[in-house]
């Protein structure tokens, strides 16, 4: 158990709205990741985040923001939801893994967001 | 074009028997491939890792083979137990593990 809870774990929007989705880690983790699974495509990093206020956009950023004002904090806000994004949401941290010189990363336990 | 690829979406096993997964991977970088094992509304759960200068890893049940020259792994569970299934996902990485890039999965059913 990495210590990852996010919140909130079911959410219904409708198109146009804004919506925020929270990962927090309480294990002082540098590296934090946003995912989306669908089916067919598996997990897709949408942004990351390698430290306080320093993030990157991954394979699937466009229509999401991040932001990383506290070590223990990554928010995901999707400033105009669209149809499209209904999805499972996973929030994920990177640890040093059994062997030493090699990471992992281990997952919350996700949001499922239905935008309508 | 996906760099991971899972190409059977689902597999069926009789429970005792071997459960095969199969995986490949287009960029001749990656450096390190894990397998991530999902349950329904939980998160992934790290299963098992090779790194590029191996070619099989065992952790009890599960055995992870790497054949570089094919761009190809496999996970094999021996024997197959009822509790197993869940879908699979495949991943590999740049630099030792920052970020992963995963494939779309694989759903596997141990029939008992």
């Amino acid at each position: 158990d990495a210590g990852i809870t996010q919140s909130p774990r079911h959410k219904v929007t409708e198109t146009g709205t804004p919506v925020t989705l929270r990962c927090h880690q309480t294990e002082n983790h540098r590296y934090m990741y946003w995912y989306r699974q669908d089916p067919g495509h598996g997990l897709r990093l949408i942004h990351y985040s390698y430290g306080v206020k320093d993030t990157d956009k991954g394979e699937v950023s466009d229509g999401y923001s991040v932001s990383r004002s506290k070590t223990e904090d990554f928010l995901l806000t999707l400033e105009s939801a669209t149809s499209s994004q209904t999805s499972v949401y996973f929030c994920a941290i990177t640890s040093v893994g059994r062997e030493i010189s090699y990471n992992e990363q281990f997952f919350g336990p996700g949001t499922r967001l239905t935008v309508l | 074009d996906q760099q991971v690829k899972q190409n059977s979406p689902s597999l069926s096993v009789q429970e005792g028997r071997i459960s095969i997964l199969n995986c490949d991977y287009t960029n001749s970088m990656f450096d390190y491939f894990l397998w991530y094992k999902k349950y329904p509304a939980e998160g992934p759960t790290f299963l098992i890792s090779i790194s590029s200068i191996k070619d099989k890893n065992e952790d009890g049940r599960f055995t992870v083979f790497l054949n570089k020259s094919a761009k190809h792994l496999s996970l094999h569970i021996v024997p197959s137990q009822p509790g197993d299934s869940a879908v699979y996902f495949c991943a590999a990485s740049l630099n030792y593990g920052q970020n992963f890039v995963f494939g779309p999965g694989t759903r596997l059913s141990v029939l008992p």
